[in-house]
């Protein structure tokens, strides 16, 4: 069975420095990993994704993730905090080519002025 | 990207009525859809999995005869859930999948907040 951590259900940063959200998986067999934004009362927005190859993935809004096997982790960064990153943040996992999507308990992002 | 609509984006209910949520892939056609309940300030949680044609698969603990799915044509599925309680208030999303593989991608509809009363 897949399943996802993500470590704090709240991160405050200031303005301008860098954001970090940690995400831990377990998987048996090679996972597809995801970082997915939800503002207040709206939908899922894909940030990015990693599937194979390059294990740094860059996503929109100045976001990356690494891969690293080793660690079963998928940490969100980003260089420089912006207001508009304020939001709830969720790391998804889900099997090699599979269809059913894992989410983690998510983590809210404060963006202090 | 490929967009889902999901309709109504808020319903509010009298306890013991049903409510029918709709979620199309406007852009392209699913096989495969996906209903999640969200509780507030918690993750999104999978309810069932909607297939074109057949039966929904539901996840472990969720009600078949409470959350009635139906997927009667590729670009639309519905969740309908029956005889409402208060408890059954929630934020639903659904989601459908584009794509094989490596370049698959999850998108999501803009969600369902439901009030049962």
């Amino acid at each position: 069975a897949q399943s996802v951590t993500q470590l704090g259900s709240h991160v405050s940063v200031s303005e301008g420095a860098l954001v970090l959200l940690r995400c831990n998986y377990s998987s048996s067999v090679p996972p597809y990993l995801f970082w997915y934004v939800q503002y207040p009362n709206q939908g899922l927005q894909l940030l990015l994704k990693y599937t194979t190859g390059a294990t740094l993935v860059k996503g929109i809004n100045g976001f990356e993730a690494e891969f690293k096997k080793s660690e079963t982790s998928f940490h969100l960064t980003k260089p420089s905090a912006h207001m508009s990153d304020a939001a709830e943040y969720f790391c998804a996992v889900s099997e090699t080519g599979g269809f059913k999507t894992i989410f983690g308990a998510g983590t809210r992002l404060f963006v202090k002025a | 990207g490929a967009v889902v609509s999901q309709h109504p984006s808020r319903v509010i209910c009298k306890s013991g009525t049903s409510v029918k949520i709709e979620c199309r892939s406007l852009d392209f056609q699913a096989t495969t859809m996906f209903w999640y309940r969200q509780f507030p300030k918690q993750s999104l949680m999978l309810m069932a999995t909607s297939n074109e044609g057949s039966k929904a698969t539901y996840e472990q603990g969720v009600e078949k005869d409470k959350f009635l799915i139906n997927h009667a044509s590729l670009t639309l599925s519905t969740l309908t859930v029956t005889s409402a309680h208060p408890e059954d208030s929630s934020f639903y999303i659904c989601s459908a999948r584009v794509g094989l593989g490596m370049n698959t991608e999850a998108f999501f509809g803009q969600g369902t907040r439901l009030t049962v009363v």
